[in-house]
């Protein structure tokens, strides 16, 4: 069945610091892909979307490239900001006789001062 | 705002109770997801309906219900309840009927059971 897995936290990193949260997926035919992010005492809100191979989604400085020939959809971002702290969710939604939407763990950032 | 309304936000029971959950979903979105957010962070998925109909069921248990109702709003019904049922409930809604349609989330029902 379709999963997706992304590294574990939490990562801790200083303000202005490059960040890199890894994705991989597993899928049968073309799923979209996904960033949701959750502010402390938050719902996920999303971030980016990506709905085919190579397209770039980006917002509020973060980007990731749907890589189809790595099944990848690692997050970056190339300055932290402490407002950055959260849980990032990588999930994928595809059409399994209904279109369902499967969620990481989820990865939680800590930005320092 | 999201647009999707879930209520109670909070709320505190005893095992062996039942309690009922609400969600109204954003605007021109036919589906309702449910989701259980456990302490360490993990998103279950628990189910999704679409216009009214089940459209896929994951790792619910059996003491545990949901229907979708005509206004589209749903309800999700927890019983007997267990110590382990603590958690933040949340409810999503999208369009339902393409890949590319995102999620709304709502802001969560937390629920302890002591």
């Amino acid at each position: 069945g379709n999963s997706v897995t992304q590294m574990e936290g939490p990562v801790t990193l200083s303000e202005e610091a490059f960040l890199t949260i890894n994705c991989t997926y597993t899928a049968t035919g073309y799923p979209s892909l996904f960033w949701y992010v959750q502010y402390p005492g938050e719902g996920l809100q999303l971030l980016l979307k990506a709905t085919k191979a190579d397209d770039k989604g980006s917002n509020k400085g973060f980007e990731a490239t749907y890589r189809k020939e790595t099944t990848s959809f690692h997050l970056e971002k190339g300055s932290v900001q402490v407002s950055d702290s959260a849980v990032y969710f990588c999930a994928l939604t595809a059409n399994t006789g209904g279109f369902k939407t499967i969620f990481g763990a989820g990865t939680r950032l800590f930005v320092k001062a | 705002d999201s647009g999707v309304t879930q209520t109670p936000k909070h709320l505190i029971t005893a095992t062996g109770q039942r309690v009922t959950l609400r969600c109204s979903p954003r605007s021109g979105d036919l589906s309702v997801y449910w989701y259980q957010q456990s302490l360490d962070q993990g998103l279950q998925f628990l189910i999704q309906y679409y216009n009214g109909e089940e459209r896929a069921k994951g790792n619910i248990l059996e003491r545990f219900s949901a229907q979708q109702f005509p206004d589209l709003h749903s309800e999700l019904n927890l019983s007997s309840l267990e110590l382990g049922d603590s958690a933040l409930y949340f409810c999503a809604s999208s369009r339902g009927d393409r890949a590319n349609s995102p999620l709304h989330f709502g802001n969560g029902t937390r629920l302890t059971v002591t």
